[in-house]
């Protein structure tokens, strides 16, 4: 338990379909993050927001849409995804961007995408 | 091409054994992480080193940042230890992010 908590764990959705990923901490972080991890490849940042705001999206297809109401909950909005977007989408915390290599950073269990 | 290179991608023991994975990069780091990801897809963070070797019970990771080369050793290796090891150098200063290796699966036979 790394006190990030992610759902729902496993989803299967259709390319027409619009689901959310989410992620809770309540470990009084300002930095939340989500990672993509494909087959046989490596960890891929793809949102970051420090503070609820968004620092960094790394070229990101719309089709994948973040939401950080506070700085402990994140959202990941689905929306007409395509079969090579199935992955796991892990998200991750620290105390604050620096954090992330200065200090630590603890990843939730990962929500394990299936697009069908 | 990867900036991280792990060795082996893939890695079977026989319990007790001892078992060395490695990583090289070609960034220039300050620090580096290592990861631990179980099957169910959790990720832990094991060690974030900068110089020498630090030691967790049954784990050791060195680095020498000259080289650039990291390892993760483990000592009497344990089925439970079955899981994949994952290498995140970190270039350092304002640059918050980690580049990631591919990983090591490390599957440990009773």
């Amino acid at each position: 338990e790394t006190g990030v908590t992610q759902t729902p764990r496993h989803l299967v959705m259709g390319m027409t379909n619009k689901k959310s990923l989410k992620c809770e901490q309540h470990l009084g972080h300002n930095a939340m993050y989500w990672y993509k991890q494909s087959a046989k490849k490596p960890l891929e940042l793809m949102f970051v927001y420090n503070f609820k705001e968004q620092t960094e999206n790394n070229s990101v297809p719309s089709r994948f849409s973040p939401e950080c109401p506070n700085s402990s909950h994140l959202f990941l909005h689905l929306h007409t995804l395509q079969p090579e977007d199935s992955a796991l989408y892990l998200c991750a915390s620290s105390q604050d961007q620096a954090g992330a290599s200065a200090g630590e950073l603890f990843f939730g269990e990962g929500s394990r995408l299936t697009v069908l | 091409k990867n900036e991280v290179e792990q060795s082996p991608q893939n890695l079977t023991a026989q319990e007790g054994e001892f078992i060395t994975i490695n990583c090289s990069y070609s960034v220039g780091i300050s620090a580096l992480h290592w990861l631990q990801q179980h099957p169910g897809g959790g990720i832990v963070s094991l060690f974030m080193l900068s110089s020498g070797k630090k030691k967790h019970g049954r784990l050791i990771a060195t680095i020498n940042i000259q080289e650039k080369h990291s390892s993760l050793h483990i000592t009497a290796s344990h089925p439970r230890d079955s899981a994949v090891y994952i290498c995140a150098p970190w270039g350092g200063g304002s640059n918050y992010k980690l580049t990631f290796g591919k990983g090591t699966l490390l599957t440990v036979n009773p």
